[in-house]
């Protein structure tokens, strides 16, 4: 059976602080791996991960893939209060098949 | 660009009645995706589309959910009869596989489902 463990399940930090984010996956016909913010609302779409080992970055916030251990990671540098989320990891399976985690919920701290 | 527009926002009914959801996808998107959303269980996926065409529905948790999507700008998710259990987020979800991002799927603002 598909399985998706994320790790923390809840992290409270203070503002500036950096936090690292842990996604690791057992998924068949596995594909790609997508990284989700879920403020109050919908998911956003924050990074998708093909290729193990190439570091994908998006201002404070960059993330990797290591498809031979079979885990992800996300991590945040200095953390503003807009950064409390819950965020998502979820390998693809097959063409579009998404198999989310539990999620981690993030809280930031003033 | 509306984005995965989703009506009604949020529903509250009684124990067996029926309950239809609402989804209009990105226009141009070739699929289709319901989700399910709970404190316990997390975002679960029930059943996704590709053209219209129902590809995988091992989500869905019985009988008492269909869902159906009979043209490219619409579809909808059923529950009858409802029960408390039922009681979610449901989210609808949009991507086009072609695109450079195909794998992005796009979320509606979901409908809050409350069952009495």
């Amino acid at each position: 059976e598909d399985k998706v463990v994320q790790s923390p399940l809840s992290l409270v930090v203070h503002e500036g602080d950096t936090v690292t984010l842990n996604c690791s996956y057992e998924v068949t016909n596995f594909r790609s791996l997508l990284w989700y913010k879920q403020e109050k609302k919908a998911p956003t779409f924050l990074f998708m991960l093909t290729s193990s080992g190439i570091e994908k970055k998006s201002g404070r916030l960059s993330s990797i893939l290591d498809k031979k251990e079979l885990f992800s990671i996300l991590n945040i540098t200095a953390t503003q209060t807009g950064d409390s989320a819950v965020y998502l990891c979820a390998p693809i399976q097959g063409a579009q098949k998404l198999v989310f985690g539990q999620g981690t919920r993030l809280t930031i701290n003033p | 660009d509306a984005g995965v527009i989703q009506s009604p926002r949020h529903e509250v009914t009684e124990m067996g009645q029926e309950v239809t959801l609402r989804c209009k996808p990105i226009s141009g998107h070739d699929y289709l995706f319901w989700y399910r959303q709970t404190m316990m269980r997390g975002l679960e996926l029930l059943i996704y589309f590709n053209n219209n065409v129902p590809i995988d529905d091992s989500g869905m948790p019985e009988d008492r959910f269909s869902a159906k999507m009979p043209n490219a700008s619409f579809s909808t998710l059923k529950i009858q009869p409802s029960e408390p259990r039922d009681s979610a987020v449901y989210f609808c979800a949009s991507s086009l596989l072609s695109s450079g991002r195909g794998n992005e799927q796009f979320f509606g603002p979901g409908t809050r489902l409350t069952v009495l």
